[in-house]
């Protein structure tokens, strides 16, 4: 069985410009979720996405956005990138009332 | 509203030693609590959670937790310290399984003596 998986591993980016990011849920799972945790921080919650629905959303600007596709699979978007969007990247996978299962991040740097 | 924190940023222990993390969460309904460890630069694997029934929660490579509800707690321990516990540990609650957010305290590392 593959867990969650994300893309890329690592990516540079200058202010001002788009970034997306991707992730591969663990097989069976409807829900995913992402997360972003700055340096010496937890995870924060961005939004969630049930059967390719937002179904929740955190404290963050629009400049956040997500698709969740027929697979289940996810994307994060972000737009006009900040110095402070550097941070790494968490997608989770839940089988819906499940734990949910965290892929290895995707680091982004803005600079 | 649900909320986590975590008391100590650093904590540093011996092998062999006893390992005690701090976590006391806020949630205005009966709470989902977790405990995950995280590597350097490695996502986050799940060490144990708290559900419903025993309060005594057992997890993965040794660690235990009690809820305890009068103290609005979820404190991680484990008797006695290896080399490979040396990592980020985080606290998280949520108010459901999977498909509700989950809100994570700002995280405790551990350093392992020889």
């Amino acid at each position: 069985e593959t867990g969650v998986t994300q893309s890329p591993t690592h990516l540079i980016k200058t202010r001002g410009q788009q970034v997306t990011l991707r992730c591969s849920s663990q097989s069976g799972h409807n829900t995913v979720s992402w997360y972003q945790q700055a340096l010496g921080q937890g995870p924060q919650f961005i939004f969630q996405y049930y059967r390719e629905e937002e179904n929740g959303r955190g404290n963050f600007p629009p400049r956040f956005s997500g698709l969740q596709f027929p697979n289940y699979s996810s994307e994060l978007n972000v737009n006009a990138l900040e110095l402070d969007d550097s941070a790494l990247y968490l997608c989770a996978s839940s089988p819906g009332q499940g734990e949910q299962f965290f892929g290895p991040g995707t680091r982004l740097t803005v600079l | 509203a649900q909320s986590v924190t975590q008391l100590g940023s650093h904590v540093s222990v011996s092998e062999g030693a006893l390992v005690l993390l701090r976590c006391n969460y806020s949630s205005s309904v009966p709470p989902y609590l977790f405990w995950y460890v995280q590597y350097p630069n490695q996502g986050l694997q799940l060490l144990l959670k708290y559900t419903t029934g025993a309060t005594l929660v057992k997890g993965i490579n040794g660690f235990e937790a009690e809820f305890k509800k009068s103290e609005t707690s979820f404190h991680l321990t484990k008797p006695s310290a290896h080399m490979s516990d040396a990592a980020e540990y985080f606290c998280a609650v949520s108010e459901r399984l999977g498909d509700y957010k989950l809100s994570f305290g700002a995280g405790t590392t551990v350093t392992v003596r020889a």
